[in-house]
C-alpha cells in the first residue's frame, strides 16, 4: 500500500526551529516530488513548498512566505522528506500534509495522488 | 503568482443532487488542474487531475472539465460520504496554488 505518515509536529515557541519528517512505504520514494502543504486553523489549503525527484536534481522551491526559514531535503535511502522550519512565527500555526507527484521541472501533470494524515505545529508562547 | 478563484465558498445540497464547483485563474494553466476533496482530520484526497482525468478509484459521479483559465467540477448525483471542503488546485507551475474551497454541506 502506498503511504505517507507525517511526524515531528507539536508545541515550539515564537523563534524556535522543528523539524517535520514525511515518511513514505509502498512505492519508490526517490522518483516521486514531495510536496509540503498546510491548513492553518479555519484556514485552506496552502502550497509551502517541494522538493524534486531524483531525475531532477533533488532541488527545492519554497513559497514566499517560508523562504530563507523553512528548508525541504530528502533521505530517498531511508525514504523521509524533511521539512526544517526556522524562525517560527505564529502564523506557522497549522496542520502540515506532505504528499507525492510525478512532476516535471515545475509542472505536475497527475497531481498529488497520495497524502499523509498531517502532524500539527502549533506555535505559541 | 497564479490566483485560483473558487466558486461558491459554500453550498448546501440534498442526497442525489447535482452539484457544480467552479474553479478560474488568474492566467492560462492549459489543463493543469487538481481537484481535491477534504474532511476534517483526513489527508485530502486527489479526485481530478489534468482536469478532467478521473484518478483511479475514484466514483465515477465525479467529473471534470474545461481548461485555460476556467474549470468546472460536477458530482452528478451526491452523497453523504461526499460532504466534504473540495479545493482546486493548479500544477502549471510554482507556487502550486490553491482555491479558497468550496464547503459543501447537508441541506
Amino acid at each position: 500500500e502506498v503511504q505517507l505518515v507525517e511526524s515531528g509536529g507539536g508545541l515550539v515557541q515564537p523563534g524556535r526551529s522543528l523539524r517535520l519528517s514525511c515518511t513514505g512505504s509502498g512505492f519508490t520514494f526517490g522518483d516521486y516530488a514531495l510536496s509540503w502543504v498546510r491548513q492553518a486553523p479555519g484556514k485552506g489549503l496552502e502550497w509551502v513548498g517541494f522538493i524534486r525527484g531524483k531525475t531532477y536534481g533533488g532541488t527545492t522551491e519554497n513559497a514566499a512566505s517560508v523562504k530563507g526559514r523553512f528548508t525541504i531535503s530528502r533521505d530517498d535511502s531511508k525514504s523521509i522528506a524533511y521539512l526544517q522550519m526556522n524562525s517560527l512565527k505564529t502564523e506557522d500555526t497549522a496542520v502540515y500534509y506532505c504528499s507525492r507527484g510525478n512532476c516535471a521541472s515545475t509542472s505536475c501533470y497527475v497531481g498529488f495522488d497520495c497524502w499523509g494524515q498531517g502532524t500539527l505545529v502549533t506555535v505559541s508562547s | 503568482d497564479i490566483q485560483m478563484t473558487q466558486s461558491p465558498s459554500s453550498l448546501s445540497a440534498s442526497v442525489g443532487d447535482r452539484v457544480t464547483i467552479t474553479c478560474r485563474a488568474s492566467q492560462s494553466i492549459s489543463n493543469y488542474l487538481n481537484w481535491y476533496h477534504h474532511k476534517p482530520g483526513k489527508a485530502p484526497k486527489l479526485l481530478i487531475y489534468a482536469a478532467s482525468s478521473l484518478q483511479s478509484g475514484v466514483p465515477s459521479r465525479f467529473s471534470g472539465s474545461g481548461s485555460g483559465t476556467d474549470f468546472t467540477l460536477t458530482i452528478s448525483s451526491l452523497q453523504p460520504e461526499d460532504f466534504a471542503t473540495y479545493y482546486c488546485q493548479q500544477s502549471y507551475n510554482t507556487p502550486w496554488t490553491f482555491g479558497q474551497g468550496t464547503k459543501v454541506e447537508i441541506k
